[in-house]
């Protein structure tokens, strides 16, 4: 079974850049989130996905952040413009209902470098 | 506000030397207790979990966790650690109802051969 895929895996823009990164859940995994690593730092959320309704986005930056789950499915998460602070490494991960629910399967994470 | 408070940021260990991480959450209501890991290049992957019942847990890799309610605690240990279990570890706190799950900083475990 393949796990959450992430791309890109790295990612080095200059500022005021935008930037795309995007997940592709477990298969049948209702639940997705976009979690923020901060070197140092456990992560956290910016937003999670119950199929393509954002359930929980009050971590969001939304003045440069957005996130689309079309068809429930796959996930983007875009920032427009990078700033030097959004250097970081993005996760996506996701969870299925019922009991499982919380046990989160992570991706490799996308790592960006803001210059 | 809910927070998960990991007691150490980094450990030395000498091979064989127990193991035990502390983790404490602030959270009065009903929760799902995590411990994940992230060996060097690897994914976050999930150590051991605990929702009901019994309060100490069995992980992967001789890992265990006992959750102490009274103590809102959910150490981590192992007996003898391996060279293998350098890794970074993450405490986690799943809030029931509303499924969101709370990480602390981690601790990064180097364990010397």
């Amino acid at each position: 079974e393949a796990g959450v895929v992430q791309s890109p895996r790295y990612k080095i823009i200059e500022k005021k850049q935008p930037v795309a990164f995007w997940c592709n859940p477990i298969s049948g995994h209702n639940t997705l989130y976009w979690y923020l690593q901060n070197l140092g730092q456990g992560p956290e959320l910016l937003i999670r996905y119950e199929n393509e309704e954002a359930v929980d986005d009050s971590q969001l930056p939304k003045d440069r952040f957005s996130a689309e789950r079309l068809k429930g499915v796959d996930s983007t998460l875009k920032i427009q413009p990078a700033e030097l602070g959004d250097s970081a490494v993005y996760l996506c991960a996701s969870s299925p209902q019922g009991a499982g629910a919380n046990v989160l399967t992570f991706g490799a994470g996308s790592r960006l470098t803001v210059l | 506000a809910q927070s998960v408070s990991q007691h150490n940021h980094h450990v030395i260990l000498s091979e064989a030397a127990s193991l035990e991480l502390g983790c404490n959450y602030s959270y009065g209501g009903t929760v799902n207790l995590f411990w994940y890991v992230q060996y060097p290049g690897q994914h976050l992957q999930l150590l051991l979990k605990y929702f009901s019942g019994d309060p100490l847990v069995k992980g992967i890799k001789g890992f265990e966790a006992e959750f102490i309610k009274s103590k809102f605690s959910f150490n981590l240990r192992k007996p003898s650690v391996q060279w293998s279990d350098t890794a970074e570890y993450f405490c986690a706190v799943g809030l029931t109802g509303g499924f969101k799950t709370i990480f602390g900083a981690g601790t990064r475990l180097f364990v010397k051969a």
